[in-house]
C-alpha cells in the first residue's frame, strides 16, 4: 500500500448531495490534515487531527465536517456545498503534529466539483 | 503570522541544466522548518527536502538542494541536471515549531512555480 491514500480520485455532486471523502495512512503517523487547493490560491489548510483530536480547526466552514475516528482514517463529510467549494482536497499526515520538524506526506486529492 | 512569496509564476529550462527557483518567507518566530514540495499533473504533493531554521547547513537530497539564507529570509530551491519528469508545480511551505499547542502542523504554503523543463 502507498503512504497515503485518497477516495475517490474525482467527485461531482449536486449542491444538496451529502458525500464524504475518505483518506487512508499507512505510515503509522499520529497526525492528519486536510487541505484545500483551489485555482491559482496557494493551499489552504482546512482542518488538523492529532492522536484522533482535532486540535485546528482554521475557520472553515460547517458545511465541511470532519471525522477521524482512528490515527490512520480521515473523513471529511460533505453537504450543501457551493460552487466555489470546488477544489483539489488534499489529505496528509505526518508523525506528529509538531510542525517545523516533520514533513507531511500528502495523497493523490480528490478532485471536487459541485454543480 | 507566516508568509511565503514566491515570485516566479513559471520557469524553463533546459534538459540537463540547473534551475534555481525562489522563495522569501516572513515570520517571527525564531525556530521553524522549511519545505519544498512537487506537484505533478496528477495532483500530488512530493515532498522534496527540508531545511530547519537552526541547520547550519544547506540541505541537500540528491538533485535537490536549498540554498538557506537566513538573513535575507530566503529559501531557494535548487535543482541540477533537470529531467523532463521535473515538470510540474512546485511549492514553498514554511511551518512553526510548535509552540504550547497554538501552531499545529500549520504548513503555510507559497502560490507556487510552474517549472517546465525542454528536451
Amino acid at each position: 500500500e502507498t503512504g497515503v491514500t485518497q477516495t475517490p480520485r474525482h467527485l461531482v455532486m449536486g449542491m444538496t448531495n451529502k458525500k464524504s471523502l475518505k483518506c487512508e495512512q499507512h505510515l503509522g503517523h499520529n497526525a492528519m490534515y486536510w487541505y484545500k487547493q483551489s485555482a491559482k490560491k496557494p493551499l489552504e489548510l482546512m482542518f488538523v487531527y492529532s492522536l484522533e483530536e482535532r486540535v485546528e480547526n482554521n475557520s472553515v466552514p460547517s458545511r465541511f465536517s470532519p471525522e477521524c475516528p482512528n490515527s490512520s482514517h480521515l473523513f471529511l463529510h460533505l453537504h450543501t456545498l457551493q460552487p466555489e467549494d470546488s477544489a483539489l482536497y488534499l489529505c496528509a499526515s505526518s508523525q506528529d503534529a509538531s510542525g517545523a520538524y516533520n514533513e507531511q506526506f500528502f495523497g493523490p486529492g480528490t478532485r471536487l466539483t459541485v454543480l | 503570522a507566516q508568509k511565503i512569496t514566491q515570485t516566479q509564476p513559471g520557469m524553463f529550462v533546459q534538459e540537463k541544466e540547473a534551475v534555481t527557483l525562489d522563495c522569501t518567507y516572513d515570520t517571527s518566530d525564531q525556530s521553524y522548518g522549511l519545505f519544498w514540495y512537487k506537484q505533478p499533473s496528477s495532483g500530488e504533493m512530493i515532498f522534496l527536502i527540508y531545511q530547519g531554521s537552526y541547520d547550519e547547513q544547506n540541505a541537500t537530497e540528491g538533485r535537490y538542494s536549498l540554498n538557506f539564507q537566513k538573513a535575507r529570509k530566503s529559501a531557494n530551491l535548487v535543482i541540477s541536471a533537470s529531467q523532463l519528469g521535473d515538470s510540474a508545480m512546485y511549492f514553498c511551505a514554511m511551518s512553526p515549531a510548535n509552540a504550547g499547542g497554538t501552531s499545529y502542523g500549520k504548513l503555510t504554503f507559497g502560490q507556487g512555480t510552474i517549472l517546465t523543463v525542454h528536451p
